[in-house]
């Protein structure tokens, strides 16, 4: 199986600061990768697919990057609904993977 | 636009299976999959596997294989997850989410909690 090795598992930032999670996958996943923002008590939320692609609806402040076993998801600007937790998705092969998510914390 | 809805709350004893349902609504080409997902109170999230409702195509992830089946009506665009062999630790929100080209909408969630 794949995994997804995601970092850090929780950070600190303030309004209006650039923030970057990373996914690291144990073997190549070309653009595989998606991202969810999940706020408790919520269903997730997907921002990002095939690695860079922004999902219908969502502020450009988030964005994707990264191919084969690295990626990242930048938010630009962070804010105030921003904090909140993150997961990465593999779905490269008939298996799909999270990553064990990313706490944005105040 | 695609809405899916499911099934309420249960409460199982050890040992027992629940079996959850996710109707979709909306139109949408008949090719779509619908995954599941399971979270457990304060923890991330778990892939549980997927099904192709038009091909009945399945593929489960093997922490959950032997104890889970997907199956689906596609004539009432109704996705099932059944789990067997219910376990304390199998407390958690069954999430089902359903992904049609760009297209990707999510249940609201089903919390299952097992307690004797």
């Amino acid at each position: 199986d794949i995994q997804m090795t995601q970092s850090p598992s929780s950070l600190s930032a303030s309004v209006g600061d650039r923030v970057t999670i990373t996914c690291r996958a144990s073997q190549d996943i070309g653009n595989d990768l998606a991202w969810y923002q999940q706020i408790p008590g919520k269903a997730p939320r997907r921002l990002i697919y095939a690695a860079s692609s922004l999902q219908s609806g969502v502020p450009s402040r988030f964005s994707g990057s990264g191919s084969g076993t690295e990626f990242t998801l930048t938010i630009s600007s962070l804010q105030p609904e921003d904090f909140t937790a993150y997961y990465c998705l593999q779905d490269s092969t008939y298996l799909w993977t999270f990553g064990q998510g990313t706490r944005v914390e105040i | 636009q695609v809405l899916l809805v499911q099934s309420g709350a249960e409460v199982k004893e050890p040992g027992s299976t629940v079996k959850v349902s996710c109707k979709v609504s909306g139109g949408i080409d008949s090719t779509y999959k619908i995954f599941w997902v399971r979270q457990a109170p304060g923890q991330g999230l778990e892939w549980m596997g997927l099904i192709y409702p038009i091909w009945r195509t399945r593929h489960y992830a093997h922490n959950f294989q032997g104890r889970v089946a997907f199956t689906a009506d596609i004539s009432t665009n109704t996705a099932f997850l059944e789990l067997s062999s219910l376990r304390s630790d199998d407390t958690a929100v069954f999430f089902c989410a359903l992904q049609n080209g760009e297209i990707e909408s999510w249940g609201q969630g089903t919390l299952l909690t097992v307690s004797s």
